[in-house]
């Protein structure tokens, strides 16, 4: 069965400061990789997703994600983190016919000032 | 982008009423939305898959006939939760598949349901 793991429950980081999400995924096929960024009460928006072709993704807030298939990952990462960022990332794989999206369970993103 | 769009934001309802959340793709047709749960600091948990014109498929656990779901349009899908209880109170989230770009799934806004 498919599984996403996001090992880091809880990150802090400095604003100006690099970022790195870890997201470890496993599914028998090519997997559709998506992340996802969620402020506190609000819904899920897309940040990018990988179908095929390049596997260093750009996204949007200058994110950006690298498919790794030998080492079954997709990390997220972004140069310089705004305070604006401080938020819970999600790390998704699409399966099945059925579409269905199983979730990591997430990262929550402190930044501090 | 596309979007979806989820009405109402919050809504509070008395113990043992019934509420209706409504999910709409406001750009695309999807033929298959997802309705999910989430608990406070937790992950989405998958209620159900809402196919158009056809049942809704449950995941394993959830009551069918306590969350009723219908999906009458390309654009449209409904979450009744029925004869609600406290326990029922969470936040409710619905996504929607948009074909024309792939497989790329986008979610609504979310609804907070308080069942008093």
């Amino acid at each position: 069965a498919q599984s996403v793991t996001q090992p880091d429950i809880h990150i802090t980081v400095s604003e100006g400061a690099s970022l790195e999400l870890r997201c470890n995924y496993s599914y028998g096929a090519t997997p559709y990789l998506f992340w996802y960024v969620q402020s506190p009460g609000q819904g899920l928006q897309l940040l990018l997703k990988y179908f095929s072709g390049d596997t260093l993704v750009q996204g949007i807030k200058g994110f950006e994600a690298e498919f790794k298939r030998s080492q079954s990952s997709f990390n997220l990462r972004k140069p310089s983190v705004h305070w604006s960022d401080a938020a819970e990332y999600f790390c998704a794989v699409l399966t099945g016919t059925a579409s269905k999206l199983t979730f990591g369970t997430g990262t929550r993103l402190q930044v501090t000032l | 982008g596309a979007v979806v769009s989820q009405h109402p934001s919050r809504v509070i309802c008395k113990s043992g009423t019934s509420v209706k959340i409504e999910c709409r793709s406001l750009d695309f047709q999807a033929t298959t939305m997802f309705w999910y749960r989430q608990f406070p600091k937790k992950s989405l948990m998958l209620m159900a898959t809402s196919n158009e014109g056809s049942k809704a498929t449950y995941e394993q656990g959830v009551e069918k006939d306590k969350f009723l779901i219908n999906h009458a349009s390309l654009t449209l899908s409904t979450l009744t939760v029925t004869s609600a209880h406290p326990e029922d109170s969470s936040f409710y989230i619905c996504s929607a598949r948009d074909h024309s770009s792939g497989n790329t799934i986008y979610f609504g806004e979310g609804s907070w349901l308080t069942v008093v």
